[in-house]
Parts: C-alpha cells; sequence; structure tokens
C-alpha cells in the first residue's frame, strides 16, 4: 500500500465549515492525487501533485485547493463545504513520470450536512 | 476531454463461471490499461494492468485484452469464487500523469 495514510478517516460537518484533509506518504513518491468517488461516477480526479510545490488541477477541481510544502504531505482543503462534496475522498501515489503504478490509500469519508 | 466506459455496471455469475467485464477509451495516445479491485470499505488495488505494446496478459485467474485498434479492453475472470466479488475499475493513462477511470462494475459471485 506503499505506505499511504489519511487523516481523518471520517468526518462530518457543516455546510460553510472549511475542511483540510490530509495524505502522508513514506515512499518518496513524486506524484501525489486526490479523487473522490461517488455512487456511478467511480473515482474523479480533483488535484494532483507532481512535486513540491507543483500542482495541477483535475475534472472536478471547483470548490477544492491543494497544497504541497514537502514530499510526504499533500493537502486536500475545502474552503467553505457544501452538501455537494459530501463523498469518499482517495489520496493515491506514484513513483515518478516513467512508473505507471498508482498506490491508494485508506480514503476519507466526509459528510457535509 | 479524456473518457472511459465501462460495462456493465452490475454482473452476476454463478461460482465457478468466467466473469467479463469491457472498457473503451477515447484517446488512442493510450498506453497504459490498470484493472483495479475495490471490495466494501477498502481502498481500490491493482490486480493486473497492461501496456499498449502487448495484446494479452495473464495472471493466474485473471487476464486483460487490449484492441488497440477498436480502443476497448477487458477483463477476464475465470472460475470465480466467493472472494471475487467486488467492485472493478479499468483505468486509461492520458500521458504520463493521470489516470482516467470508468465507472465501475459490481461483480456478485453467486454461490
Amino acid at each position: 500500500d506503499a505506505g499511504i495514510t489519511q487523516s481523518p478517516r471520517h468526518k462530518v460537518t457543516e455546510t460553510g465549515t472549511p475542511v483540510t484533509l490530509r495524505c502522508h506518504q513514506t515512499e518518496n513518491h513524486r506524484y501525489m492525487y486526490w479523487y473522490r468517488q461517488d455512487p456511478g461516477h467511480g473515482l474523479r480526479l480533483i488535484h494532483y501533485s507532481y512535486g513540491v510545490k507543483d500542482t495541477d488541477k483535475g475534472e472536478v477541481s471547483d470548490g477544492y485547493s491543494v497544497s504541497r510544502s514537502k514530499t510526504e504531505d499533500f493537502l486536500l482543503t475545502l474552503e467553505s463545504a457544501t452538501s455537494s462534496q459530501t463523498s469518499v475522498y482517495f489520496c493515491a501515489t506514484k513513483l515518478a513520470v516513467s512508473a505507471d503504478t498508482q498506490y491508494f490509500g485508506p480514503g476519507t469519508r466526509l459528510t457535509v450536512l | 476531454g479524456e473518457n472511459v466506459e465501462q460495462h456493465p455496471s452490475t454482473l452476476s455469475v454463478q461460482e465457478g463461471d468466467s466473469a467479463v467485464i469491457k472498457c473503451t477509451y477515447s484517446d488512442s495516445a493510450s498506453n497504459y490499461f490498470p484493472w483495479y479491485k475495490q471490495e466494501l470499505g477498502k481502498r481500490p488495488q491493482l490486480i493486473i494492468d497492461i501496456r499498449s505494446n502487448v495484446g494479452e496478459k495473464k495472471d493466474q485467474r485473471i487476464a486483460v485484452t487490449l484492441n488497440k485498434t477498436a480502443k476497448h479492453f477487458s477483463l477476464h475472470i475465470t472460475e470465480t469464487q466467493p472472494e471475487d466479488s467486488a467492485v472493478y475499475f479499468c483505468a486509461a493513462h492520458f500521458g504520463n500523469e493521470k489516470l482516467t477511470f470508468g465507472t465501475g462494475t459490481r461483480l456478485t459471485i453467486i454461490p
């Protein structure tokens, strides 16, 4: 599982509050990704990082921001949570641009009331 | 944009029979196609993958086939067992950095 942890594992929050999810990896992988998983939609990419301070948007980036100040940590922030952001969030990592496999973290279940 | 379609969305098969899940992709430049298995409440885990220079790959009871001309690839599970029950996702690499996933197939093995 490439030594990937996510925190918190579960969170319930209210509409309009800020939320930050953390992904931590111990494998020195260059690439890190944030996905959301919703029924009928599979896994959709929110943002990804290809190095410290290097990030790019995915297909569903609106309402989300990310930061990566260290190789091992990738933070996902919902500035003002909405009910449509209720989902399961997965972090994934990949060793390098030449590598293929993405390894997933255990996921964070977020409920926005 | 990049698109991966996956069918069927649900599949039930008798234990011991075979299961086939199919995916199509939009970008002819895609060169890497992984399959992930996700058990209930767990993380997706890679079970098999194939690169575009190979037409078929096998690993025990699972195999993946790729038809580059038609832009589709399939997962085959033979001699299915109860522990094969899970959601399966196909994906395709677009560029070298990102994967686009299909919407998943819920496979149920009937004892």
